[in-house]
């Protein structure tokens, strides 16, 4: 079973910086089935990337997924107030099943 | 719009029997697989169920496996959750999403979960 580690637990940054997540497999997984998703307190979750790279629908271009094997990153050019939030890598695997990480919480500085 | 509306939680004592509802609008809910996600007070998310757009494939998580079924309705537009034999550690937020693949649960590819109801909540407790 592969178990997906994100890090950091928390990351404390200000609005206008550049925000860097980390996703990382125990095992190998095709990019492929490599998705992340945005929770804000109080709402459901968001689907911000799928196949590790491609923006979903309405997603601002300043989110940015990249990857490839066990080590996975979203980025977030430039931090808005409305960014800050708790993300989540998730992984489709066989039979299907799919995994999520114990998520990142994006916090102001 | 699009848009998933899940009812049906509550508080239920352990070893009893829930059954969740999500009414799917705005789509064409018979062409697209469906997911149950739960997340427990003040935890991550943890992928419960899915089913394929006619019914005819289901998969769950191990801890569920053998206690809850995942089934639709496609001439009503709603998807359903029949939880038995429910435990404390099945307190949680449900919700249901609408898989991100037009037709067959994909294989080769995978779209994400990209729309999601409120969620409904669910209590187990004595």
């Amino acid at each position: 079973e592969i178990v997906l580690t994100q890090s950091p637990g928390t990351l404390s940054l200000s609005p206008g910086e550049r925000a860097t997540l980390s996703c990382r497999a125990s095992q190998s997984v095709s990019s492929s089935y490599l998705a992340w998703y945005q929770q804000k307190p109080g709402q459901a979750p968001r689907l911000l990337i799928y196949g590790a790279s491609s923006r979903a629908t309405g997603i601002p271009d300043r989110f940015s997924g990249s990857g490839s094997g066990t080590d996975f990153t979203l980025t977030i050019s430039r931090l808005e107030p409305e960014d800050f939030a708790v993300f989540y890598c998730q992984q489709y695997g066989s039979p299907p099943k799919y995994t999520f990480g114990q998520g990142t919480k994006l916090e102001i500085k | 719009q699009v848009q998933l509306v899940e009812s049906g939680g509550g508080v239920v004592q352990p070893g009893r029997s829930l059954r969740l509802s999500c009414a799917a609008s705005g789509f064409t809910f018979s062409s697209y697989g469906m997911h149950w996600v739960r997340q427990a007070p003040g935890k991550g998310l943890e992928w419960v169920a899915v089913i394929s757009y006619d019914g005819s494939n289901k998969y769950y998580g191990d801890s569920v496996k053998g206690r809850f079924t995942i089934s639709r309705d496609n001439s009503k537009n709603t998807l359903y959750l029949q939880m038995n034999s429910l435990r404390a550690e099945d307190t949680a937020v449900y919700y249901c999403a609408k898989d991100g693949h037009y037709g067959p649960l994909a294989v080769l590819y995978y779209y994400g979960m990209d729309v999601w109801g409120q969620g409904t909540t669910v209590t187990v407790s004595s």
